[in-house]
């Protein structure tokens, strides 16, 4: 199946700063690019959906100039969390599409573990 | 956002068959999906069912859909302890643009 990898896999830092998150499709060429956000025990929330060389659409109550979100080209999508805070620790997961969506099975990176101090 | 609720957790002895739910509030639901997420990896889809069939069987895995309910559950056929793992229910809709709507994930516990 069609791989789409994340990275880092891990990361601490410290309150403040910014951290950025690569999410790329392998072998595939994703039209669309969803991060998620899996906090313990909870489900995965969609943060933001974005379409290759537009700007990301993101869901009620994520602040987009906090999480900024490119989706420069078709393999790559990356998330940045500016300003970080302890509560911005989570696991984070983008998963890329060849399609617009319906039948077009999402493929999921490992997920990126952020840990802010 | 609609729900999709999903009981927490499960635990089987291993040859037996597994059936976790899933129940969703979303009646413009197009499919329906089951992932399996196991430790440190990400997550693998097992199986969608478009929301106007009622049944979808590959191997182990059958999975039903009661449309009328909101209905949606997993079948597994002589669970194994590599099954072990969090199994989230999913839904999407033209309306959110295919994003996945998911449950909070079922642990899934096989012990021998």
């Amino acid at each position: 199946g069609a791989v789409v990898s994340q990275h880092p896999s891990r990361v601490i830092c410290k309150s403040g700063t910014s951290v950025k998150i690569e999410c790329r499709s392998l072998d595939f060429q994703a039209t669309t690019m969803f991060w998620y956000r899996q906090f313990p025990k909870k489900s995965l929330m969609l943060m933001a959906t974005s379409n290759e060389g537009s700007k990301a659409t993101y869901e009620q109550g994520v602040e987009k100039d906090k999480f900024l979100i490119n989706h420069a080209s078709l393999t790559l999508s990356t998330l940045t969390v500016t300003s970080a805070h302890p509560e911005d620790s989570s696991f984070y997961i983008c998963s890329g599409t060849p399609g617009a969506g319906g039948t077009d099975t999402q493929y999921f990176g490992p997920g990126t573990r952020l840990t802010v101090l | 956002g609609e729900d999709v609720e999903q009981s927490l957790f499960l635990s089987v002895r291993e040859g037996d068959s597994s059936v976790i739910n899933c129940t969703y509030t979303d009646s413009s639901s197009t499919y329906l999906y089951w992932y399996k997420q196991e430790p440190g990896a990400g997550l693998q889809l097992l199986t969608y069912i478009f929301s106007n069939m009622d049944m979808k069987q590959d191997q182990r895995l059958t999975v039903l859909l009661n449309k009328k309910d909101k209905h949606l559950s997993l079948r597994i056929a002589d669970t194994q302890t590599g099954d072990s793992a969090i199994y989230f229910c999913a839904e999407s809709n033209t309306n959110s643009g295919y994003a996945l709507n998911f449950g909070k994930g079922t642990s899934l516990l096989v012990t021998p």
